[in-house]
């Protein structure tokens, strides 16, 4: 499979328990993207990585959530002390230089 | 005002309509434009790019004007397998894009 895979995809979790999401792009896509869908929502813009580096953060991702792409190939999201309204689908998409966007099929996390 | 306005819908069309989305930027600088279909508890995926001449993929038109700050997409003989929820892409500047709210399409035996 070529596309992009995303792990787990579903994910249900204690209110305050930190949970760690993987995201693995398209191989020769040098940007990847975080989002997050709620119920009746449009994804919401949450970070994006261009090769390693981080980009930019939305002022969504508060000091809870981190995103890491170490070696530029794969990335992770972690939230810790996670709470009922981040429950959400997370959804990762990658691009060459902002073309091409492809997306996972997403990890559906629900906090209890 | 939201970077991305789309009526959530939904919109309840017989099968065989003919039916039609509109969706506002408010970002002028904003460089493209895409529609992407999501169905249920799926990840959103393209449909079609939207150009400024405008341009067709069999029964689905897409149409951008700039001066008006607005993209739309028209659906011709619409089918049931058109059921879903259409989202509104604009990429801002070459890094991200973002999305509209989506509106949501049932098409009615």
């Amino acid at each position: 499979d070529t596309g992009v895979s995303q792990d787990p995809r579903h994910k249900i979790t204690k209110r305050g328990q930190n949970v760690t999401f993987r995201c693995d792009p398209i191989s020769e896509h040098n940007r990847l993207y975080w989002y997050r869908q709620t119920l009746g929502q449009g994804p919401e813009f949450l970070t994006y990585f261009q090769n390693e580096a981080q980009l930019e953060k939305s002022r969504l991702l508060s000091d809870r959530f981190s995103a890491e792409r170490p070696k530029g190939s794969f990335s992770t999201l972690e939230i810790q002390r996670t709470e009922q309204g981040d429950s959400a689908m997370y959804l990762c998409a990658s691009s060459v230089q902002g073309y091409g966007y492809t997306f996972g099929s997403g990890t559906r996390l629900t906090v209890v | 005002r939201k970077e991305v306005e789309q009526d959530p819908g939904p919109f309840n069309v017989p099968e065989g309509a003919t039916v039609a989305f509109n969706c506002t930027y408010s970002n002028s600088a904003s460089q493209s434009f895409f529609w992407y279909r999501q169905d249920c508890r799926k990840e959103p995926k393209l449909l079609m790019s939207v150009y400024s001449s405008g341009n067709e993929d069999g029964r689905f038109t897409a149409q951008l004007n700039r001066a008006s700050q607005y993209i739309s997409l028209l659906i011709r003989d619409s089918k049931l397998s058109d059921s879903a929820t259409y989202l509104c892409v604009v990429n801002i500047r070459d890094d991200k894009i973002i999305f509209g709210k989506g509106t949501r399409l049932h098409i009615l035996p």
